[in-house]
């Protein structure tokens, strides 16, 4: 079975500086990977997804992922946090194309 | 245009007691999936419908959970005999249709109390 294991519960950053949110996958073959985004009282959003094209991805509001096979990391990265970034992020795995997996989740805080 | 759309946003019931849980979903949209958010995870499965029959249940946790769409478009979550260990946020999210290239548009979820 697939399944991904959020490596922070928690991160904070300072405004302006950069945003790395890690993710290790496991699955028994290439997987499809995503990454979802919730703010307060809000509905989940995609942010981006890997389907065996491109290993770095890029997402909505600057932020992107590389998928690294042989690490088994799909790690989330932006260059300069903003105040509007702060929320919670789900790392998904794609089982079977239909079922999404998720992480536990990481918030992610910003400082001003 | 509109989202997916869940009602009622809270629901709070008594142990025991049954509830249903509404989705409407994005129009012309033909999957439609069914999650449970607990407090500090993140959302687990719970069954996806493919048109108006249940493709994949499998996530339904016992038999007083159940979910129905019977004219391939609004479906509703059904749960009788309600316990405080289902309390949880329940998501709604539909797609255009089914596979990985097919992203899932999620509702703002409804928010089941049990007490």
């Amino acid at each position: 079975a697939q399944s991904v294991t959020q490596l922070d519960s928690h991160v904070s950053v300072s405004e302006g500086t950069p945003v790395l949110l890690r993710c290790n996958y496991s699955s028994s073959y290439s997987p499809s990977l995503f990454w979802y985004v919730q703010h307060p009282n809000k509905g989940l959003q995609l942010l981006l997804k890997y389907t065996s094209a491109a290993t770095l991805v890029k997402g909505i509001n600057g932020f992107e992922a590389e998928f690294k096979k042989s690490e088994t990391s799909f790690h989330l990265t932006k260059p300069s946090a903003h105040m509007s970034d702060a929320a919670e992020y789900f790392c998904v795995v794609s089982d079977r194309g239909n079922k999404l997996v998720f992480g536990a989740g990481t918030i992610l805080r910003v400082k001003s | 245009g509109a989202g997916v759309s869940q009602t009622p946003s809270n629901k709070v019931t008594e142990k025991g007691k049954y509830v249903e849980l509404r989705c409407d979903p994005i129009s012309g949209h033909t999957a439609l999936y069914w999650y449970r958010q607990s407090l500090g995870q993140g959302p687990e499965f719970l069954i996806y419908f493919q048109g108006t029959g249940a493709a994949d249940d499998s996530g339904l946790p016992n038999d007083r959970f159940f979910a129905v769409r019977p004219e391939g478009s609004v479906s509703t979550l059904k749960i009788q005999r309600t316990e405080r260990g289902d309390s949880a946020v329940y998501l709604c999210a539909s797609s255009q249709t089914v596979g990985y290239n097919s992203p899932l548009h999620f509702g703002n979820g409804t928010r089941l109390t049990v007490t």
